[in-house]
């Protein structure tokens, strides 16, 4: 069984400061990692997505990923209270079943004015 | 503005009922998708559509049935539903089914099933 594992949070931050979501899978043969943002009552928005090994930018938006180490993060710098949100982390695999995305139970972000 | 239109937002039904969520997508992707979003559990996919061919039914009882006429539109009928069923319900787009291809979603229809 593919897992996806996201702590469920909440996790509270002051505004300004950097907030670092974390996501850890489970299939070794995951390929495509991805990022969404779902704010209460709404549909999941993609952020960011990533492949290769490192870090990868967008804006105040920063994707890392280990794959040795099975582990994808999310920094947001420099956070907003529009940030406050459930972070989705999903992860997909090589075509017919594995290409499915796994989706994470998402972490829930707070951030403080 | 997301691409993804679904209808209705909200849905209330008995469980004898029978209706349908719609999903159109304007992005001109050949793959849609249907998810359930239920409280406190990951979203979990139910089918998967490529160029109108399913090509997942993730172990979905038979009270859902999909249906996809061309690659813009897909349906959701719903029969004969049970309290449990009761959920967000998401449509999704891709271009294809690549693996570097991310999933583009709708607002969802708010199922409660009384």
């Amino acid at each position: 069984q593919k897992e996806v594992e996201q702590n469920s949070g909440p996790l509270s931050v002051p505004e300004g400061a950097i907030a670092s979501l974390n996501c850890t899978y489970s299939d070794r043969g995951s390929q495509s990692f991805f990022w969404y943002r779902q704010y209460s009552g709404k549909s999941p928005e993609l952020i960011m997505f990533i492949y290769s090994n490192g870090d990868k930018e967008d804006g105040r938006f920063t994707a890392q990923l280990n794959k040795a180490s099975q582990y994808v993060s999310l920094l947001i710098r420099d956070s907003q209270p529009s940030d406050s949100a459930t972070y989705l982390c999903a992860v997909k695999g090589y075509g017919g079943s594995q290409g499915n995305l796994i989706f994470g139970k998402g972490t829930k972000l707070s951030v403080k004015p | 503005e997301t691409g993804v239109t679904q209808t209705p937002r909200h849905l209330v039904m008995g469980m004898t009922n029978k209706k349908s969520l719609k999903c159109e997508q304007h992005l001109g992707h050949n793959a849609m998708y249907w998810y359930k979003q239920s409280a406190k559990k990951p979203l979990e996919l139910m089918f998967v559509y490529n160029f109108k061919e399913q090509t997942e039914n993730n172990s979905v009882p038979s009270r859902f049935s999909p249906e996809c006429p061309n690659s813009s539109h897909l349906f959701l009928h719903l029969h004969t539903l049970q309290p449990e069923d009761s959920a967000l319900y998401l449509c999704a787009s891709s271009q294809d089914l690549g693996t570097d291809q991310p999933q583009h979603f709708g607002d969802g229809t708010r199922l409660s099933i009384l």
